[in-house]
């Protein structure tokens, strides 16, 4: 089944204690992201990553990192969380070309707390 | 700022009512309009989309009308039905730079049986 995995779906943290979400998708996609969702404010994209080993911040990069050593896999670090990261984020990926409309796909999403 | 504004934020329908969803957008480079639809627990998922050259896209109950003039756009479902109880996503992209997709606020849609 093409899909794209996160994990964990719920984790609750303190402040300052690092911590990864991972993402993976089978279904061969260059490109991937990361977005973060609060009410009112729709989806905010985080970091974005075009294929492998290029990345690029989106509208929200403060306080997050990434990584894409593999073309399946774009996990997302949050170094010293901070209780404004306390949000469901999300994992997308599609693929991409010289001009896109692709369809994103998403991940079931992962809800951090962070106390 | 918001690039996309979407309203309402809620709206309560009638089983077998029309659900409207509107949209504004500023960026005139903006040329392609995607809707996403996501359940609760899930992820978002395209549900139908739009490209300027045209002024609506119908599919099945869902259609998009889009005025590029007033650079808004908006979403109908006809004939709602409970299991179209979700929230929807107005979303925006620029085709030349690549897959980035700005989203709306999103509006909670429930349908009463």
């Amino acid at each position: 089944e093409a899909q794209v995995t996160q994990n964990p779906r719920y984790l609750i943290t303190v402040t300052g204690k690092k911590l990864t979400v991972t993402c993976s998708q089978n279904m061969n996609h260059e490109y991937m992201s990361w977005y973060r969702q609060d009410p009112g404010l729709g989806l905010r994209q985080i970091y974005y990553s075009m294929n492998v080993e290029v990345t690029d911040k989106g509208d929200v990069p403060e306080g997050y990192k990434v990584s894409r050593k593999e073309k399946r896999n774009f996990p997302l670090i949050l170094e010293s969380p901070s209780p404004n990261q306390t949000s469901l984020y999300f994992c997308a990926s599609s693929f991409t070309g010289i001009i896109s409309y692709n369809e994103q796909f998403f991940g079931p999403g992962t809800r951090l707390t962070v106390l | 700022q918001q690039q996309v504004k979407q309203s309402p934020q809620s709206l309560i329908v009638q089983k077998g009512g029309i659900s409207i969803i509107n949209c504004a957008y500023e960026n005139t480079a903006f040329d392609y309009f995607p809707w996403y639809q996501q359940f609760p627990g899930k992820g978002p998922a395209l549900l139908i989309a739009i490209r300027p050259d045209v002024s609506e896209k119908k599919e099945g109950r869902f259609t998009i009308s889009f005025n590029k003039s007033a650079k808004q756009f908006s979403l109908h479902i006809m004939d709602s039905q409970p299991g179209d109880s979700a929230t929807y996503f107005c979303a925006a992209s620029i085709g030349a730079a690549g897959n980035k997709l700005t989203f709306g606020g999103g509006t909670r849609v429930l349908v009463k049986p």
